[in-house]
């Protein structure tokens, strides 16, 4: 069974902190993703990343960046937590292919509240 | 971009009763998903299905990718089977890309 496993469920941070969400993978899959939801809006993509050190931006990167320093951990960092960032962030991997299924799994989420 | 559109946007059914949930996509896709996000959040895997058709217990979804469209039947519905239910797709020749994904349907069952 695939695993994609996020640090926390829940988190409260104030506002102006650093914050990291992290997410590890245990199929070895090249692709991970960073998505937040919120009602109304659907999933957005904040980044992605296709390799270990690559990065490529998503529809919303602003305020936030990535880390993907081994293939199966990607961390999202909020540089300074603001009250917009509250929202519910999954994570997802995939593989390349070449082959194998395109399937995407998402991890647990994690509702993050920013006051 | 390809566009995936999703009906009905609600459906309220009580329970035991059957239904068929609609997937349209607008091109070609290397992948396709059914996903159901539970009340937690969760999105769980329910089909990966490009083309085809899957069954899966009261579940079963089919893909006419040469048509651009894919359902999801639900038969004999239960309160667990609430919730929102999402068709994804991957565009051809997108493997590294990103999932693009209807704005679902939320399903109500009531017991």
């Amino acid at each position: 069974d695939v695993k994609v496993t996020q640090s926390s469920r829940y988190l409260v941070k104030r506002t102006g902190e650093k914050v990291f969400l992290e997410c590890v993978q245990d199929m070895d899959h090249e692709n991970m993703f960073w998505y937040r939801q919120d009602p109304g809006l659907g999933l957005r993509l904040i980044y992605f990343s296709y390799d270990v050190k690559m990065k490529e931006k998503g529809d919303i990167p602003e305020g936030y960046s990535v880390s993907r320093e081994k293939k199966e951990r990607f961390s999202l960092i909020l540089e300074s937590a603001s009250t917009n960032q509250t929202s519910m962030y999954l994570c997802a991997s995939r593989t390349l292919g070449r082959g194998a299924s395109y399937e995407q799994y998402f991890g647990p989420g994690t509702r993050l509240t920013v006051t | 971009g390809i566009q995936v559109e999703q009906s009905p946007p609600d459906l309220i059914l009580q329970e035991g009763a059957n239904s068929t949930l609609r997937c349209n996509f607008s091109d070609s896709v290397n992948n396709l998903q059914w996903f159901h996000q539970n009340p937690w959040g969760q999105l769980i895997n329910l089909f990966y299905i490009p083309s085809g058709t899957k069954q899966n217990g009261r579940l079963s979804a089919t893909t006419v990718a040469t048509e651009r469209y894919s359902l999801l039947y639900i038969s004999s519905s239960q309160t667990t089977d609430s919730g929102v239910y999402f068709c994804a797709v991957l565009p051809y020749g997108g493997s590294q890309g990103n999932l693009i994904f209807g704005k679902g349907t939320k399903l109500s069952v009531k017991p």
